[in-house]
């Protein structure tokens, strides 16, 4: 069974671009996480899908940032325009539905904002 | 809130040594605990949760961890370290009584292990 991907893995953008990162959960998750992880800092909570509806938001930064999750499937997260204080590593988790399920982690996007 | 800390954000063991990562977490409900690793270029992996069951809680690669809620504590163990153990380790916690299961991390330990 194929893991949670993400996609691309490293990007470098110019502080004013637009970046589109992609998740794709484990077949059948329907809870969706972002996460993020600045330099030096501690990984946090961004959102939280239950099919393709936000169940939670609390941790986006700022309206730069839109995730979506059409049909319940992947999950995009834009930033747009990037600012210098976006690098870090982006990560996504898919979970069952269902309480106290392990979430399962894919490998993160390293997000350089030059 | 929740929160949680890690005590020390790096950790020099000799292989065979034991593993002590320390964790101590602030919950104002029940929480669910988690220790999770991260080898370089991979996601996280779940190494062992608890989930108010036993206090003493097995996780895999023979890494074990003892819920202390006096002391509010969630160390990670291990008695003999091997090189493979080399990566980042994170504690987190959750909220048993939300739904949506979202994690608060502390910062990360990252393990060198010496030969």
């Amino acid at each position: 069974e194929a893991g949670v991907t993400q996609f691309p893995s490293h990007s470098v953008i110019e502080k004013g671009q637009t970046v589109t990162l992609r998740c794709d959960p484990i077949s059948g998750h329907d809870n969706l996480y972002w996460y993020r992880r600045v330099m030096g800092k501690e990984i946090k909570f961004l959102l939280h899908f239950v099919k393709e509806s936000k169940q939670d938001e609390s941790g986006m930064p700022n309206n730069r940032f839109l995730a979506e999750r059409t049909g319940g499937t992947y999950s995009t997260l834009k930033v747009q325009p990037a600012e210098l204080e976006d690098s870090g590593v982006y990560f996504c988790a898919s979970r069952l539905g269902g309480f106290n399920n392990e979430q399962f982690f894919g490998p993160g996007t390293r997000l350089t904002v030059l | 809130a929740q929160s949680v800390t890690q005590l020390g954000s790096h950790v020099s063991v000799s292989e065979g040594a034991l593993v002590l990562l320390r964790c101590n977490y602030s919950s104002s409900v029940p929480p669910y605990l988690f220790w999770y690793v991260q080898y370089p270029n991979q996601g996280l992996q779940l190494l062992l949760k608890y989930t108010s069951a036993a206090t003493l809680v097995k996780g895999i690669n023979g890494f074990e961890a003892e819920f202390k809620k006096s002391e509010t504590s969630f160390h990670l163990t291990k008695p003999s370290a091997h090189m493979s153990d080399a990566a980042e380790y994170f504690c987190a916690v959750s909220d048993q009584a939300a739904a949506g299961n979202k994690l608060t991390f502390g910062g990360g330990t990252r393990v060198l292990v010496k030969p």
